[in-house]
């Protein structure tokens, strides 16, 4: 199975602040058909999953432009460029190029 | 407005069955790859099933291979699980989702597996 490695496993960050979370995974997620299925997610604290950004660097309709993602082959970033106080939760990085379909152990973004 | 209901969760002694089912709105059902997600009490996310718009193929990893079926009904917008021989490591939130690329989730439903 594709292990995803999520870090930091936490991080703190004030207002404003830009952070940036690190998902590597154990084989190129580099499909046969040339797409990466690399997805990232939030999940607020009592809340569902949402969906951020797809195939790497995609920003999902309705999500805030200070989210970005980027990266290739086994090595992704989620960058959130000025963190706003909603922006609090765990954050999963997914892969579903490779069966079965995996996530990353999560990171946790606390606001300080 | 997208919409995924699951139903069907509860206290279920292990061994035994359960069905969850999530009734999807909002948009056209049968065009969709539609999967499960669970995430045990304070812990992340695992993949559960997936089947096809069809319902023709379906995908399980090898955690409940055997023991839980997907399923979906197109003319009811809906889907389903059925869950046999229910282990303790079996209780989590069970989330049903919308591929691809998992845009929509549901609230979840809560199965606890105990005695």
């Amino acid at each position: 199975d594709v292990v995803l490695t999520q870090t930091p496993p936490t991080l703190s960050a004030t207002i404003g602040q830009s952070v940036s979370i690190s998902c590597r995974s154990s084989q190129s997620l580099l499909d046969s058909d040339g797409d990466t299925y690399l997805n990232w997610l939030l999940q607020r604290p009592g809340q569902s999953p949402q969906l951020l950004i797809y195939s790497v660097s995609n920003l999902e309709s309705g999500v805030p432009n200070r989210f970005s993602g980027s990266g290739s082959e086994t090595d992704f970033t989620l960058k959130i460029s000025g963190v706003e106080a909603e922006d609090l939760g765990v954050y999963y990085c997914m892969q579903a190029t490779h069966a079965p379909l995996t996530f990353g152990s999560g990171t946790k973004l606390e606001i300080k | 407005e997208v919409q995924l209901v699951e139903s069907g969760g509860g206290l279920v002694q292990p061994g035994r069955s359960l069905k969850l089912s999530c009734a999807a709105s909002g948009f056209t059902f049968s065009n969709y790859y539609m999967a499960w997600v669970r995430q045990a009490p304070k812990k992340g996310l695992e993949w559960v099933a997936t089947i096809s718009t069809s319902g023709s193929r379906t995908y399980y990893p090898d955690s409940v291979k055997g023991r839980f079926t997907i399923s979906r009904d197109n003319a009811k917008s809906s889907l389903y699980l059925q869950m046999n021989s229910l282990k303790s490591e079996d209780t989590a939130t069970y989330y049903c989702a919308r591929r691809e690329p998992f845009d929509y989730w549901g609230q979840g439903v809560m199965v606890t597996v105990s005695s």
